[in-house]
């Protein structure tokens, strides 16, 4: 099983709103992942988890707050976002960061279609 | 700093007829490149992982070839659900961890 699941699949709110984004993969993987990605544009990391503990923020403006709260889950809490957030956010999982083969392939989810009003 | 470049941009194909998408990387120590298939508004779908010059993956009509300086995935004989846009991405070996993804392949194949 190669599945990540995201909620919600579409979200619509206004620039005052505090919201949040779910992950959930049951693979295994210490590793997951925060894209965002605008139309017609590859993926952008935003941050990465590893072992539960945040490996790698890309200098992600603080309205965006990720949490872990254990292997298998991932939230990105949102907070006074700009229409210019919109997008869509993907999360993904790896078994890890580091090594070699398999250790590596992303495994992304659905993800959830974000509108900011 | 890594470079992925993906050529064409943008491909219009009959059904049947057989091409190659083109990814050529820069990267101090590849440690791995992917290719993932995305639909409109969804997420990508992992395809294939190439580790070194030489590797070749097949699934269905699709297979992907390594060499030090790019990879290519083959379309043979396409049908209108090919229909996607292929992107690349490398992982380097030193520090940080991060997919260097290609601006993407999008295919179209026409009944």
């Amino acid at each position: 099983d190669t599945e990540v699941t995201q909620t919600p699949k579409h979200l619509v709110m206004g620039m005052t709103n505090k919201k949040s984004l779910k992950c959930e993969q049951h693979m295994g993987h210490r590793a997951m992942y925060w894209y965002k990605q605008k139309a017609k544009k590859p993926p952008e990391l935003m941050f990465v988890y590893s072992y539960e503990k945040l490996s790698i923020n890309e200098s992600v403006p603080s309205r965006f707050s990720p949490e872990c709260p254990n292997s298998s889950l991932l939230n990105l809490h949102l907070h006074a976002l700009q229409p210019e957030d919109s997008a869509l956010y993907l999360c993904a999982s790896s078994q890890g960061l580091a090594g070699g083969t398999t250790y590596n392939e992303q495994f992304f989810g659905p993800g959830t279609r974000l509108t900011v009003l | 700093e890594d470079q992925v470049t993906q050529s064409p941009e943008a491909l219009r194909l009959q059904e049947g007829e057989s091409s190659s998408l083109n990814c050529s990387y820069t990267v101090s120590g590849l440690r791995g490149l992917f290719w993932y298939r995305q639909d409109p508004g969804k997420g990508p779908e992992f395809l294939f992982t190439l580790y070194s010059a030489g590797e070749e993956k097949e699934k269905e009509r699709l297979k992907a070839t390594l060499t030090k300086k790019e990879s290519f995935l083959h379309i043979t004989a396409p049908k209108p659900e090919d229909s996607a846009t292929y992107l690349c991405a490398v992982l380097a070996y030193y520090g940080n961890n991060r997919l260097a993804f290609g601006k993407g392949n999008q295919v179209v194949v026409i009944p």
